[in-house]
């Protein structure tokens, strides 16, 4: 079965600290793996995907296919961002449907 | 505006009314899905489209729920005899074919409220 598990709901930290969001997935083929964000009042939008490698805004996540984890850093968190994140995964070189997480709430305290 | 677009953005409705959701995707993209999202969840796939063809429909798609997609452009999303059980947010997204590499864009989203 495909699950992704964020066991944080809420997340609060103050400004300049470091952040890490966390995603956990179970899968029995190859997955791949997103983040998303939603800020306040906006759509769903990507944040980063594991196969490109690159840092959004500040933010990386390593797939750890051994701890079946996805985890999201930022080592110095900013006011803006704030969002809900949502982990998801899909059949690697798939297609179709997005399986996501129940999000956790990011808040970045001044 | 060049993004996937919803209407209507909000539906309250009564139970047992028919109710019919319409998701504009970004020009061009073949891929057409559609998400439900509850209060406290992420966002629940409940089928998708490439061109016309529903290619895949996931069991939270009840028969009381039907989705087209005429023409492989616009999609619409029915929902017969509501329930107060399907409140909830529909979610439209769209993407490119691109050999499993394509983003989903997602909509606004319609949220539906059922007296």
């Amino acid at each position: 079965a495909q699950r992704v598990t964020q066991p944080e709901k809420l997340l609060s930290v103050f400004k300049g600290a470091p952040v890490e969001l966390k995603c956990n997935y179970s899968y029995s083929g190859s997955p791949e793996l997103f983040w998303y964000v939603q800020y306040s009042r906006q759509r769903l939008q990507l944040l980063l995907r594991h196969i490109s490698r690159e840092s959004i805004k500040g933010f990386t996540a390593d797939l750890n296919k051994g701890e079946t984890s996805f985890h999201l850093k930022k080592p110095f968190a900013q006011e803006e961002d704030s969002a809900m994140y949502y982990c998801a995964l899909r059949r690697w070189g798939g297609s179709e449907k997005l399986v996501f997480g129940k999000g956790t709430k990011l808040t970045v305290n001044p | 505006d060049t993004g996937v677009s919803q209407n209507p953005r909000h539906k309250i409705t009564k139970r047992g009314q028919n109710v019919t959701f319409r998701c504009d995707p970004i020009s061009e993209h073949n891929r057409l899905y559609w998400y439900r999202q509850t209060l406290g969840q992420g966002p629940e796939f409940l089928t998708y489209f490439q061109n016309e063809a529903q290619l895949e429909k996931s069991r939270l798609l009840s028969d009381r729920f039907s989705a087209e997609r005429p023409k492989g452009s616009f999609s619409t999303l029915e929902i017969q005899r509501t329930e107060q059980g399907d409140s909830a947010m529909y979610l439209c997204a769209s993407s490119l074919e691109d050999r499993g590499r394509e983003t989903q864009y997602f909509g606004p989203g319609t949220r539906l409220l059922v007296l």
